[in-house]
């Protein structure tokens, strides 16, 4: 079964830099782009960016809203996925989600974890 | 960045309806398009990708379809369980974006 796990959210001051993990199970991690998406309270849903596999370089795409405060990294030893943010803002409160990119490019989210809450207030 | 507009943003119809949802794309997106469905207070779970391929365990009901920029999801005999938000995405670009959601209510 593919699970995908987030932890790391919770209250953060503003300003602060906080850095979200995704664990992944149930499939070989290093082959797939994994992707962050986050959903502000009662809105929609935001893309924020993803990680390719090692095989694809491991490189980085982000959306323009995050880009410059938002890395995304992963360690396929350990098939987990990481989401630093930093200088925190009000905007950044979100519940944060990981996923997987069904295939190598130019594919959908095919599991979701269950979101971790993030709340940026002083 | 790709715009998606998705429309309507709420409907209310009733059990056995057929309702449809669109987006419309800023620019050509070669069908690389996925629809997502969200309950209250649950992840979003993938429904329709490649505009018309139902995922794994998805109800027949649900179907998609295109026309030029303009993506269409259509739930047929609805049920009560399709109450829900639904997204599209497109995948096309290397910088991904969603659709704003339409909220199916039943009657």
């Amino acid at each position: 079964e593919v699970l995908l796990v987030e932890s790391g959210g919770g209250l953060v001051q503003p300003g602060r830099s906080l850095t979200l993990s995704c664990t992944a199970s149930g499939f070989t991690f290093g082959d797939y782009p994994i992707s962050w998406v986050r959903q502000a309270p009662g809105k929609g849903l935001e893309w924020v960016g993803f990680i390719r596999s090692e095989a694809y370089g491991g490189t980085t795409e982000y959306a323009a809203s995050t880009k410059g405060r938002f890395t995304i990294s992963r360690d396929d030893s350990k098939s987990i996925t990481y989401l630093k943010i930093n200088s925190l803002e009000s905007d950044d409160t979100a519940v944060y989600y990981c996923t997987r990119d069904q295939e190598f490019d130019r594919s959908p989210l095919d599991y979701w974890g269950q979101g971790t809450l993030v709340t940026v207030s002083s | 960045d790709i715009q998606m507009t998705q429309s309507p943003s709420s409907l209310s119809a009733s059990v056995g309806d057929r309702v449809t949802i669109t987006c419309r794309a800023s620019q050509g997106i070669s069908s690389f398009l996925a629809w997502y469905q969200q309950k209250a207070g649950k992840a979003p779970k993938l429904l329709v990708f490649r505009v018309s391929r139902l995922q794994s365990g998805v109800p027949s009901r649900f179907s998609g379809s295109a026309s030029g920029t303009d993506y269409t999801l259509s739930i047929s005999n609805l049920q009560p369980e399709d109450s829900a938000t639904y997204f599209c995405q497109q995948f096309y670009s290397s910088v991904r974006t969603f659709g704003q959601g339409t909220k199916v209510e039943i009657k």
